[in-house]
């Protein structure tokens, strides 16, 4: 069984320019969620998507923003990008709320 | 701020002994937990979960105890091997909230 797919695997961006991230769930999986991990740090919650809608966000600028599409992909988008947004983007998926997995996740740097 | 935290941020341990690593979680209401292992680079690999109607839960070389009196959440692993060195996160859930809340996690390194 394909797990958790994260792309791109690195993305370099410029301070005030958009980034797209994407996510693939595990078939049948219905919820995705996205997490930002800084530095060193631990994950901070972002966005849970299920059934194409957002069901929860964290505390997030409104320039962090996605969608679930209808084969349960996901993207993230963060527009105006900051320093401060150089981050390890992690999506996991989930079917209810068991069998959370983890893709490898995407590594943002804004330079 | 998070709910969940973790006492120690590093362990230490020798290749062969058990490793016990803590965790405190705040919110009475989570009611399922899971502890993830993150090697450098890589994403959390689940490891165990347990549900709040349960105290211990075992895996493979691997224990979960759960103690609702004091919010208390540790993980143990037996006859640690280098393998083991990465950084263990606890997280907690809420029912009908399916969002998880990781605490800052402990690194925990292996010495052969």
């Amino acid at each position: 069984e394909a797990g958790v797919t994260q792309s791109p695997t690195h993305l370099i961006k410029t301070r005030g320019q958009q980034a797209t991230l994407r996510c693939s769930p595990i078939s049948g999986h219905t919820s995705v969620y996205w997490y930002q991990q800084a530095l060193g740090l631990g994950l901070q919650f972002l966005l849970w998507y299920d059934e194409g809608e957002e069901r929860n966000r964290g505390n997030f600028p409104p320039r962090f923003s996605g969608r679930q599409f209808p084969n349960y992909s996901s993207e993230l988008n963060v527009n105006a990008l900051e320093l401060e947004d150089s981050a390890l983007y992690l999506c996991a998926s989930s079917l209810v709320r068991y069998g959370y997995t983890f893709g490898s996740g995407t590594r943002l740097t804004v330079v | 701020g998070e709910s969940v935290g973790l006492h120690l941020p590093t362990l230490s341990v020798q290749e062969g002994d058990n490793s016990i690593i803590n965790c405190a979680y705040s919110n009475s209401a989570s009611d399922y937990f899971i502890w993830y292992k993150q090697e450098s680079g890589k994403g959390p690999q689940f490891i165990i979960d347990i549900r709040s109607n349960m105290d211990k839960r075992q895996g493979q070389r691997v224990t979960v105890l759960l103690n609702k009196t004091v919010k208390h959440l540790s993980l143990q692993i037996a006859a640690t091997q280098p393998g083991d060195s990465a950084v263990y996160f606890c997280a907690e859930n809420l029912l009908h909230d399916y969002k998880l809340s990781f605490g800052a996690g402990t690194t925990v390194t292996v010495r052969a």
